[in-house]
């Protein structure tokens, strides 16, 4: 069981938004950035968000991320079948100085 | 481009050792912090292990502490992991990732400890 707590999975339909949520603790989450990754079946992770809601490069707009309290979510708008991926939030625990992830939201486009 | 190639997976019996390198193009890897993670089949990211730019402070997931250890060697840009006393839950893939704000992975290499 992971210290980051996400939803197993979500769904939606092309077009439409989805949120997935990643939850914490003020060690981690509440003193700490926060990025998002999506992994495309059979792929290495990739850098979807970086410090909160910075986007590298590249990701479209339709990918936003934010942060409040203990707290992360990242949203994805007018879905496409192509988003369909697990996605992972990690962060640092200062507390315990180790890296932490998420235990993965598999987003399926319906 | 950044990139990073990972090599040295492979099959190893329980008890054995393996050693793991990646191979950092694109960027200035001396001045970046570097982590393995890895991916069980399956299953979802675990961090490993994570090293300074400077590699004077490393940090490593309690269920590998003590037998694996990280290292970099920032003239030849390589960071390696040296796993020993692997066992059949070390069975992954994994990955080299560029830390820093945002990280930038590698695309992997698969270690199987089976007998």
């Amino acid at each position: 069981q992971s210290v980051l707590t996400q939803p197993p999975s979500v769904s939606a339909a092309p077009g439409q938004k989805v949120t997935i949520s990643c939850s914490g603790s003020s060690s981690n989450i509440g003193n700490n950035y926060v990025s998002w990754y999506q992994q495309l079946p059979g792929t290495a992770p990739k850098l979807l968000i970086y410090d909160n809601n910075k986007r590298p490069s590249g990701i479209p707009d339709r990918f936003s991320g934010s942060k409040s309290g203990t707290s992360a979510t990242l949203v994805i708008t007018g879905l496409q079948t192509g988003d369909e991926a697990d996605y992972y939030c990690g962060t640092w625990d200062s507390g315990l100085s180790v890296v932490l992830f998420g235990g993965g939201t598999k987003l399926t486009v319906l | 481009e950044v990139q990073l190639v990972e090599s040295g997976g492979g099959l190893v019996q329980p008890g054995g050792s393996l050693r793991l390198s990646c191979a950092a193009s694109g960027f200035t890897f001396n001045n970046y912090e570097m982590n393995w993670v890895r991916q069980a089949p399956g299953k979802g990211l675990e961090w490993v292990s994570y090293i300074s730019s400077g590699g004077s402070t490393r940090y490593y997931a309690d269920s590998v502490k003590g037998r694996f250890t990280i290292s970099r060697d920032n003239a030849k840009n390589s960071l390696y992991l040296q796993m020993n006393s692997l066992r059949a839950e070390d069975t992954a893939i994994y990955y080299c990732a560029r830390g820093g704000s945002g990280w930038y992975w590698g695309q992997g290499t698969l270690v199987i400890v089976s007998s």
